[in-house]
């Protein structure tokens, strides 16, 4: 079974902190994904990659940047937090299998930023 | 802009009933999936459908893929308080970029 870990299912931070959220999967799939998830607005996708130290903005990347040095973590990272970031954040990965791309999630990490 | 709908957004309804929830679009993608997720959780996928027309079934759940590959449904028959979730369509376009829809609420009450 593909297993994706985030780091933390609860976190609360401080308006002007910085912010990590760790990604963790463990079958070797080359794509991972960061989305917001909100009320009413669904899953939006913040940024992913398709490759070790590669990433691409998603549709919402601003107030965000991402690190991948390894192909199994990715890394989502709030430079200076603020309120309207307060959300449900959710990582994937994905890979080409049997001719079909398919997402895994993991549990996700609801953020509150006071 | 939502390029997936799905209706309804929230459904609540009595065990046993049947009931049916849409997904549709303007574009075609070339394939689709559907997602459960349940409060507090990260979604699980629970099918995905490639070809125009394509039926799958997953015990009391059929899933459609319309022939034109735009939209998408998903029928669930007795329903159990245990279907209690958000569901979610996810489109895969050409450029193995997905796209949600905004999910669709159910409530099975006992």
């Amino acid at each position: 079974d593909v297993k994706v870990t985030q780091s933390s299912r609860y976190l609360v931070k401080r308006t002007g902190e910085k912010v990590f959220l760790e990604c963790v999967q463990d079958m070797d799939h080359e794509n991972m994904f960061w989305y917001r998830q909100d009320p009413g607005l669904g899953l939006r996708l913040i940024y992913f990659s398709y490759d070790v130290k590669m990433k691409e903005k998603g549709d919402i990347p601003e107030g965000y940047s991402v690190s991948r040095e390894k192909k199994e973590r990715f890394s989502l990272i709030l430079e200076s937090a603020s309120t309207n970031q307060t959300s449900m954040y959710l990582c994937a990965s994905s890979t080409l299998a049997g001719g079909l791309y398919e997402q895994y999630f993991g549990p996700g990490t609801r953020l509150t930023v006071t | 802009t939502q390029l997936l709908e799905q209706s309804p957004q929230f459904l609540s309804i009595q065990e046993g009933e049947n009931l049916t929830v849409y997904c549709n679009s303007s574009s075609v993608f070339s394939s689709l999936q559907w997602y459960r997720q349940e409060p507090g959780e990260g979604p699980v996928l629970l099918v995905t459908v490639v070809t125009g027309g394509e039926v799958k079934k997953l015990k009391r759940l059929t899933f459609q893929f319309g022939d034109a590959r735009k939209d998408s449904s998903l029928h669930i028959t007795a329903a159990q308080p245990g279907d209690t979730g958000l569901y979610l369509c996810a489109g895969l376009d050409n450029f193995n970029k997905f796209y949600f829809g905004s999910g669709t609420k159910l409530n099975v009450k006992p």
